[in-house]
Parts: C-alpha cells; structure tokens; sequence
C-alpha cells in the first residue's frame, strides 16, 4: 500500500533563511508527487508537482526516486510562505488512479 | 469563478444524530472526493467517485456514506455521529478530461471546498 511520511509536524525559521520541508513516500509502481498549500483562510491548493519539474513562488521539489523523497526547498524562506504544506502521492492503474494519498502536514512558520 | 461550495461550514451535534455535509461544484469536474483532516494525520480520504455511478471506499470509510446525486453534487452522511468523528471535512473535484499523457489521464490537482468544520458532542 502507498503511504506518505512528513516527519516534521512543525518547521520554523527565519526571514531569508533556507527551507527544506521532508517527504518520502513508499510506493511499489510509478509515482507522482505533489505539494500542496494551506495558507491562512485560504483554500488548500496545488502548489507544485514533480512532472512539471517547475519553480513556484521559489519553491522547487525534485523526486528521488532512490531514496523515495520528494523534498520541498527555498533558499530563502519570506513570511508569506508560513502555512501548512501536505506532500501527496498519485498512484496508477485501475480504479485508484487519480485519487490522492497525503502525508501529515507540516506547519512551517517563517518568522522576521 | 467556477467553485467548490461545502454546506454547513460549522455544525455541532450530539453523539448518535444523523449528520449530513453537502458539497456542490460548479467547476464542471467529474471527479469527487471526501477527506477528513485531523491534527497530526493530515487528509484522509472517505471516499471517491469517478462518476454519478462511480463510489469508492478511501481508507476510512467506516461510519460514514456518500451519495453522488448528479454530476455536480456529492454529499457525505454520518448515519449515527461519534465524538471520534470530529474534525474538518474537505470536499474537493478534479477533472479527468486534461491530461499531459493525453485524453482520459488526470493531472492530479484537486480543487477543494473551504471545508466543513464538524463536532460531535
């Protein structure tokens, strides 16, 4: 079975410090990760996801598949980036495709 | 704007009362989806449809039911509500019809609702 670990419950830093938000992932097939965004008194949201190998609001994610992780950076953390963020795993083939499978969540808070 | 709209957003309740979270999209989606979040467990899904006549069991799906009663609704019902049962419940769609590997293939983004914020005493 799939499964998503985020083993951080909470991460705070400073005002242009570097960010690392932790994910791995246990999954037998082919994965697709995603990050997903809960700002405060917004809706949860895509914020980026590993096909797109994009760089959103600074935030870049790359998918090691050796070591099943799926780590979410910035080199330089702002204040606006404090909100919860959930690493989530896409799995295929047969009915579960496209359903998602999300990790604990960590609150990252970024203080001036 | 095309949306995701859960109904209530706040609701108290004894243990034992039928309870029933309503969720309506407007985003033309085909695709539903009934979480729960929990502090420390994050989003677990309930259940899912890919279709009016589509309903999958999630991981959690124990005390609860769905009914997928058009296209754009999808509801969530706690036939005899527990004080376990308390948390924040997220609706959310995604559409199966884009795709970067083609028609039929899923990008994997779900939109979700505000969420409905449910307590049972």
């Amino acid at each position: 079975a799939q499964r998503v670990t985020q083993p951080e419950k909470l991460l705070s830093v400073f005002k242009g410090a570097p960010v690392e938000l932790k994910c791995n992932y246990s999954y037998s097939g082919s994965p697709e990760l995603f990050w997903y965004v809960q700002y405060s008194r917004q809706r949860l949201q895509l914020l980026l996801r590993h096909i797109s190998r994009e760089s959103i609001k600074g935030f870049t994610a790359d998918l090691n598949k050796g070591e099943t992780s799926f780590h979410l950076k910035k080199p330089f953390a702002q204040e606006e980036d404090s909100a919860m963020y959930y690493c989530a795993l896409r799995t295929g083939g047969g009915t579960s495709y496209g359903k998602l499978t999300f990790g604990q969540g960590t609150i990252l808070t970024v203080h001036p | 704007d095309a949306d995701v709209t859960q109904t209530p957003r706040n609701r108290i309740t004894k243990t034992g009362k039928r309870i029933m979270l309503e969720c309506s999209q407007t985003k033309g989606h085909d695709r539903m989806y009934w979480y729960r979040q929990d502090p420390g467990l994050g989003l677990r899904l309930i259940y899912y449809s890919f279709d009016v006549k589509d309903i999958n069991k999630g991981e959690i799906s124990d005390g609860y039911s769905v009914s997928r009663q058009a296209q754009a609704k999808f509801s969530l019902s706690l036939e005899s509500a527990i004080p376990n049962q308390t948390a924040l419940y997220f609706c959310a769609t995604s559409d199966a019809r884009k795709g970067t590997s083609g028609p039929g293939t899923n990008t994997g983004e779900l939109f979700f609702g505000e969420g409905s914020r449910l307590t049972v005493l």
